[in-house]
């Protein structure tokens, strides 16, 4: 088991760049959801999915998309990089009871210039 | 909105001494996870704590959940160096059946000194 993967680590973007970061587990988790972490922020939630095919919104989904088409992979699109999204994304997932916490991917850290 | 605040957040310790970090959260939850989170690192799992008056213990950690209060303790017990990282509590706010969302608290960076 590889548990969450996450690429690329690192990442540098341009203002108005496009860019997809991709997340994948292998633990056949119904649960999934992504977080970015900002000094002295804490994690914040940006969306989480249920299962294939669903998604929602979390605290700060603005200027960021996903879709989740199978239950392994579930990409967070920016779709016009902001220096704002410079930050650390952790993508998360659990299986659905979530009685057993969630496994977090090692992250990938983005800078927006 | 659920809200989740962690105080201390900023804890220097010394060695051999024992403290305790509080974790109030808003809203009615029913689970409620602790992460321990070193420089650069991913988020490890500490404990999962699913109902009202749990209580789990590992090493020197030990976390309880008062539901009733939205009150979560982590206390630590006669720290050591390598106590040393950030916590972090995070709450389900989807009482009685989770959606697969957290919300966290900003965290508290322990340092213990010798």
């Amino acid at each position: 088991n590889a548990g969450v993967t996450q690429t690329p680590k690192f990442q540098v973007l341009k203002t108005g760049q496009s860019m997809t970061l991709q997340c994948a587990q292998d633990m056949n988790h119904e649960y999934m959801s992504w977080y970015r972490q900002d000094p002295g922020m804490g994690l914040r939630l940006i969306h989480y999915s249920v299962g294939a095919g669903i998604t929602d919104q979390g605290e700060v989904p603005n200027g960021y998309n996903v879709s989740r088409s199978t239950t392994e992979d579930f990409p967070l699109r920016l779709l016009s990089a902001a220096p704002s999204q410079t930050s650390v994304y952790f993508c998360a997932s659990s299986p659905d009871s979530s009685d057993y916490g969630y496994t977090f991917g090692s992250g990938t850290r983005l800078t927006v210039v | 909105e659920l809200k989740v605040e962690q105080n201390p957040l900023f804890l220097s310790m010394q060695e051999g001494k024992n403290y305790t970090i509080y974790c109030n959260y808003s809203t009615t939850s029913d689970r409620l996870y602790w992460y321990r989170q070193d420089p650069g690192k991913s988020l490890e799992s500490l404990f999962v704590l699913l109902s009202n008056g749990a209580v789990k213990q590992e090493g020197r950690l030990m976390a309880s959940l008062d539901t009733k209060a939205r009150l979560s303790t982590l206390h630590i017990t006669a720290a050591v160096h390598d106590l040393s990282a950030t916590y972090f509590c995070a709450v389900d706010p989807n009482y009685g059946g989770s959606q697969g969302n957290l919300i966290f608290g900003k965290g508290t960076k322990l340092s213990v000194k010798p």
